[in-house]
């Protein structure tokens, strides 16, 4: 079946630090990957995405690269803010099946 | 450009009674996709609609559960009986037939007392 498996949470950095969060993915057919973002009391905001191997999504300071070898699309950023401080989410979409399949989200908290 | 609508925002409703959500898709979008976060879950698809016509439910539950995007108006998520373990943020998401990218609701957060 298809799958997203995130890192733990919550995570706890301080600003200006370099952030990972990690994920992996299972899935039968050619998926795109996503990275969600939701900040308190909101919906989910499209941060970042890639649709084939080897593709790099970037955004706000954010990337993520599709490795297919590894089935793995981890977050990261150079230099965190307090205004980053949300719960990420990643996601897989098979092609043709226009469904996303969620991980199930790690907290990030910046202190100034 | 408005986003993806949904109201209520907050639903509170007691058990055995019915909760209908609401969402209506971005201007120009088609399609409608139901997501349900139990507390510190991820979301879970549940249903894919488009005008008129069910396309996957595969993640609605048997029972209690119906979606509907008539043709005119928003689309409908109906709770018939709720139970506590109904209690979520329900989000609807919105496509367009070009690209099939997914924009976001708000969200509905129901409780049942």
């Amino acid at each position: 079946g298809n799958s997203v498996t995130q890192m733990e949470g919550p995570v706890t950095l301080s600003e200006e630090a370099f952030l990972t969060i990690n994920c992996t993915y299972t899935a039968t057919g050619y998926p795109s990957l996503f990275w969600y973002v939701q900040y308190p009391g909101e919906g989910l905001q499209l941060l970042l995405k890639a649709t084939k191997a080897d593709d790099k999504g970037s955004n706000k300071g954010f990337e993520a690269t599709y490795r297919k070898e590894t089935t793995s699309f981890h977050l990261e950023k150079g230099s965190v803010q307090v205004s980053d401080s949300a719960v990420y989410f990643c996601a897989l979409e098979i092609q043709g099946a226009q469904k996303l399949v969620f991980g199930q989200g790690t907290r990030l908290t910046i202190n100034p | 450009n408005a986003g993806v609508m949904q109201n209520p925002r907050h639903l509170v409703r007691r058990r055995g009674q019915e909760a209908r959500l609401r969402c209506s898709p971005m201007k120009g979008h088609s399609h409608v996709y139901w997501y349900r976060q139990l507390p510190e879950e991820g979301l879970k698809f549940m249903v894919y609609l488009q005008k008129e016509n069910i396309i996957d439910e595969s993640g609605m539950p048997k029972e209690r559960f119906s979606a509907e995007f008539p043709k005119e108006g928003p689309s409908i998520l109906r709770i018939q009986q709720v139970v506590r373990g109904d209690s979520a943020a329900y989000f609807c998401a919105s496509s367009g037939s070009d690209t099939y990218e997914q924009y976001f609701g708000p969200g509905t957060r129901l409780t049942v007392t």
